[in-house]
């Protein structure tokens, strides 16, 4: 069965620091994958997402993530984090199987401290 | 509507009895999708609709729960004899095709006391 795994449930930086966050899928064939964010309070929102193309992927809020097929990852990055972005974050799999749901990890909540 | 809309935003019931959640998805979006969120759980896949298909079951987790979807656009959830561990935020969601990435609603948390 597809599943997806998120590492870091809790990651706490600092303004300005670095930020990556871990997400591994299992799953042989062809996905698409996503990265989801959710603020405090508020609804779950589409970050970034990948289909094809180049493996690096650009969102929104200065956020990438790199897919790395050989090591069935899909890693979250940011070169500086601000206070705003602390939330919680959610790495998605869609496998292109025929199925059309998404398997969701566990999140990672991150907080940034001002 | 501009957004996946949600009903009620919480409900607390009582331990037995039966809950609707009701969610309205964008105009003219075709997948409609409901997930659960506990805490610490992440999101856990229910059922899944589009178009006019038979819709995906899977991971209704007992036969309690059933949803529909009425002319193609809202969908209500039922929890049928709700029982605490049916406590969760249910998530909404709806996209126009599918890979397309979803929209969420902002969810129903429900607490069964």
């Amino acid at each position: 069965a597809q599943s997806v795994s998120q590492h870091n449930h809790h990651v706490i930086l600092s303004e300005a620091a670095s930020l990556e966050l871990g997400c591994n899928y299992s799953y042989g064939g062809t996905v698409n994958l996503f990265w989801y964010v959710q603020y405090p309070g508020q609804h779950l929102q589409l970050l970034l997402k990948y289909f094809s193309g180049d493996p690096l992927v650009k969102g929104i809020k200065g956020f990438e993530a790199e897919f790395i097929k050989s090591k069935f990852s899909f890693n979250l990055r940011k070169p500086s984090v601000q206070w705003s972005d602390t939330a919680e974050y959610f790495c998605a799999v869609n496998a292109l199987s025929g199925t059309y749901k998404y398997i969701f990890g566990t999140g990672t909540r991150l907080k940034v401290l001002a | 509507g501009a957004g996946v809309s949600q009903s009620p935003s919480n409900k607390v019931t009582e331990k037995g009895k039966d809950v609707e959640l009701r969610c309205d998805p964008i105009s003219g979006h075709t997948a409609l999708y409901w997930y659960r969120q506990s805490l610490g759980q992440g999101l856990e896949f229910l059922i899944y609709f589009q178009g006019n298909s038979a819709p995906d079951k899977s991971g209704l987790p007992s036969d309690r729960f059933s949803a529909e979807r009425t002319g193609g656009s809202v969908s209500t959830l039922t929890i049928q004899r709700t029982q605490q561990e049916d406590s969760a935020v249910y998530l909404c969601a709806s996209s126009l095709e599918w890979g397309a990435g979803y929209t969420f609603g902002s969810g129903t948390r429900l607490t069964v006391v």
